[in-house]
């Protein structure tokens, strides 16, 4: 299964973009990029995907370098409730279509 | 509408015990997914159920563990002569391949299992 690398913990000031990385260069053509983040003492929820191309939506950003063997989530404007532990994820489209390996994520804090 | 329930929230129970926990998921939702997380860890993949496909078992640690869903909807994950290692938080996921945004997994709030 193709991994994820991610620093262990990153810190942002509230109210400033943050840009959480991962690397991923073993991702296979048809692997999709996920973004996940888990609030403490909640489940996983789902924050946004993307293939070739930058993504956005009302959570955040992603950016996906042009060889995808990185990529960024980028939240314009962060708050105290964006404080979790975010995992960059790999998810085949053919193959290993069913498995999310979370590996332990970047956990991310944010000061007032 | 209602997400997904998981039962009981808190177990605790002792070594060699057996204990069955418990996943409803959205309505709807055809795939079903465990996950274990061991304190301060990533998850760990444990099984998916797919409507009636046979369950991809692969991510199960040993044959202690096992899971079953009922009528497409229910599941339980049973796992046997409990051990101290199998303390962890045991969540479920579910998500649907038929309508809307099928790369997006629902996690239930999870049940933290305590093995004396």
């Amino acid at each position: 299964d193709a991994k994820t690398t991610q620093p262990n913990s990153m810190e942002s000031n509230e109210e400033e973009p943050v840009h959480l990385p991962c690397n991923h260069s073993t991702i296979s053509g048809t692997d999709y990029i996920h973004w996940y983040r888990q609030l403490p003492s909640q489940g996983p929820e789902y924050v946004i995907h993307g293939l070739t191309s930058n993504v956005n939506n009302r959570m955040a950003s992603l950016a996906i370098a042009e060889d995808r063997k990185s990529s960024t989530l980028i939240l314009h404007r962060a708050t105290l409730r964006d404080a979790a532990v975010y995992y960059c994820i790999l998810r085949g489209e053919i193959y290993n279509f069913n498995k999310f390996y979370f590996g332990s994520g970047t956990k991310l804090n944010v000061k007032p | 509408g209602a997400g997904v329930s998981q039962s009981p929230s808190n177990k605790v129970t002792e070594k060699g015990k057996d204990v069955e926990l418990r996943c409803d998921p959205i309505s709807g939702h055809t795939a079903l997914y465990w996950y274990r997380q061991s304190l301060g860890q990533g998850l760990e993949f444990l099984i998916y159920f797919q409507g009636n496909s046979a369950p991809d078992k692969s991510g199960l640690p040993s044959d202690r563990f096992s899971a079953e869903r009922t009528g497409g909807s229910v599941s339980t994950l049973t796992i046997q002569r409990t051990q101290q290692e199998d303390s962890a938080v045991y969540l479920c996921a579910s998500s649907s391949r038929e309508t809307g945004n099928y790369n997006e997994q629902f996690f239930g709030p999870g049940t933290r299992l305590t093995v004396l």
